[in-house]
């Protein structure tokens, strides 16, 4: 059984560009949220996408966007990089159906601005 | 706006400690408190707490949640190396339907030396 799979691993940006990053949620799971996660801060909550709409939204500015596909999967886009974009970048899914409100997370993009 | 404070920040203990980790939190209309532990990058999930004084364990490590005094604790028995990771408590307000944001802490580190 997958779990939540992220791509790339790695990225280098320069500042003023557009990254997109992608993740897959575990094998059952319906919802997709991003998170970014700063060095050595907490992970803060980007936005969360469910039956391909976003649900909620965290304290991000317009230029972080998303997309939820068919397949459950999502993209994360953010234009116009700024230096403070530099973070790792976690998607989450969880499943909707019991009582399941424990979220899984994929391995990260660490995205690098310079 | 919901609040999440860990403590201490970092620790460094010897092999065969114990532990005890501390969260405290402000959340409007509380659902669960989650505990997660992050070595390299993904958060892996430990514990979900949703009612007051009902200790959860899994082998060495155990969590209780204090609704009224607005807390939870991780105890960590007989520490190994193997437990070095940072240690992240979130939130989850219940806001209804799908949507379930989670509000982080700073984390703790914990750093076991052999």
């Amino acid at each position: 059984d997958a779990g939540v799979t992220q791509s790339p691993t790695h990225l280098i940006k320069t500042r003023g560009q557009q990254v997109t990053l992608r993740c897959s949620p575990k094998s059952g799971h319906d919802t997709v949220s991003w998170y970014q996660q700063a060095l050595g801060q907490g992970p803060q909550f980007i936005f969360q996408y469910y039956e391909e709409e976003e649900r909620q939204r965290g304290n991000f500015p317009d230029r972080f966007s998303g997309h939820q596909f068919p397949n459950y999967s999502s993209e994360l886009n953010v234009n116009a990089l700024l230096l403070g974009d530099s973070a790792l970048y976690l998607c989450a899914s969880k499943g909707t159906g019991g009582v399941t409100y424990e979220q899984y997370f994929g391995p990260g993009t660490r995205l690098t601005v310079t | 706006e919901d609040k999440v404070v860990q403590s201490p920040l970092s620790l460094v203990v010897h092999e065969g400690d114990t532990v005890t980790l501390n969260c405290s939190y402000e959340v409007t209309n509380f659902r669960s408190l989650l505990w997660y532990k992050q070595e390299k990058k993904a958060p892996t999930f430990l514990f979900m707490l949703t009612s007051s004084g009902i200790e959860k364990k899994s082998g060495r490590l155990s969590s209780i949640l204090d609704k009224k005094e607005l807390f939870s604790i991780l105890n960590i028995t007989a520490t190994q190396t193997g437990d070095s990771a940072v240690y992240l408590c979130a939130v989850a307000p219940n806001s209804g339907g799908s949507n379930y944001k989670l509000t982080f802490g700073k984390g703790t580190l914990l750093t076991v030396n052999p």
